[in-house]
């Protein structure tokens, strides 16, 4: 069964921009989870989407959002980047649907640069 | 605030039994606690789930005690391959936290 994939792997982008990320979870998982990794603050929860629905949100500004499509793939979008939005993107997926903490397939991660 | 803690860096030699330690307050009712492993340039991979007491596979095991403010992860025989960050993931009801990560280095 194939993994988690994300696209892009890496991406560059200019302050002020806006920019999409992409991820398809296993077949059959229906829960998608994001994550942003910085070396000075780890690993921090973005938002969570089962069922096209966002069931968890983490404490991010606004400028981050993101949405599931009918086929569990998800995306997520950074408005008006800032240099502090430099970091690797995880996304990972669940077959588990019930609330709490599950066993979470990660992918490789989308690595931004925001200069 | 909720907080998860976890020692920042561990050392070891192989075939020695390593046990990690992750600090949880406010761990709500339902929530579980999960350990990943992570590879520099990889995401993180699933080791180890446990609600409470203890739980067993085939790679480590995980231990709860009552109050569920703690949990040990427990690596037995290490490898030099075991050398990677290890996060202890908890949920806190809206929102997931994870633990700094230990980053644990295996000595010959």
């Amino acid at each position: 069964k194939a993994g988690v994939t994300q696209t892009p792997r890496y991406l560059i982008k200019t302050r002020g921009q806006q920019v999409t990320l992409s991820c398809s979870p296993i077949s059959g998982h229906r829960s998608v989870s994001w994550y942003q990794q910085t070396p000075g603050q780890g690993l921090q929860f973005l938002f969570e989407y089962f069922s096209e629905t966002q069931r968890n949100k983490g404490n991010f500004p606004g400028r981050f959002s993101g949405r599931q499509f009918s086929n569990s793939r998800s995306e997520m979008n950074v408005s008006t980047l800032e240099l502090g939005d430099s970091a690797l993107y995880l996304c990972a997926s669940s077959p588990f649907g019930a609330g709490g903490v599950y066993e979470q397939y990660f992918g490789p991660g989308t690595r931004l640069t925001v200069t | 605030l909720a907080k998860t803690t976890q020692p920042i860096s561990m050392d070891s030699y192989e075939g020695q039994e390593v046990n990690i330690t992750c600090s949880h307050n406010n761990i709500a009712t339902n929530d579980y606690i999960t350990w990943y492993q992570q590879f520099p340039s990889q995401g993180p991979r699933f080791i180890i789930q446990g609600y409470k007491t203890k739980v067993t596979n085939e790679v480590a095991s995980l231990f709860i005690p009552a109050d569920r403010k703690s949990s040990t992860l427990s690596l037995p025989r290490v490898s030099l391959s075991d050398t990677a960050v290890y996060y202890c993931l908890v949920g806190y009801g809206q929102n997931f936290v994870f633990g700094p990560g230990t980053r644990l280095s295996v000595l010959p």
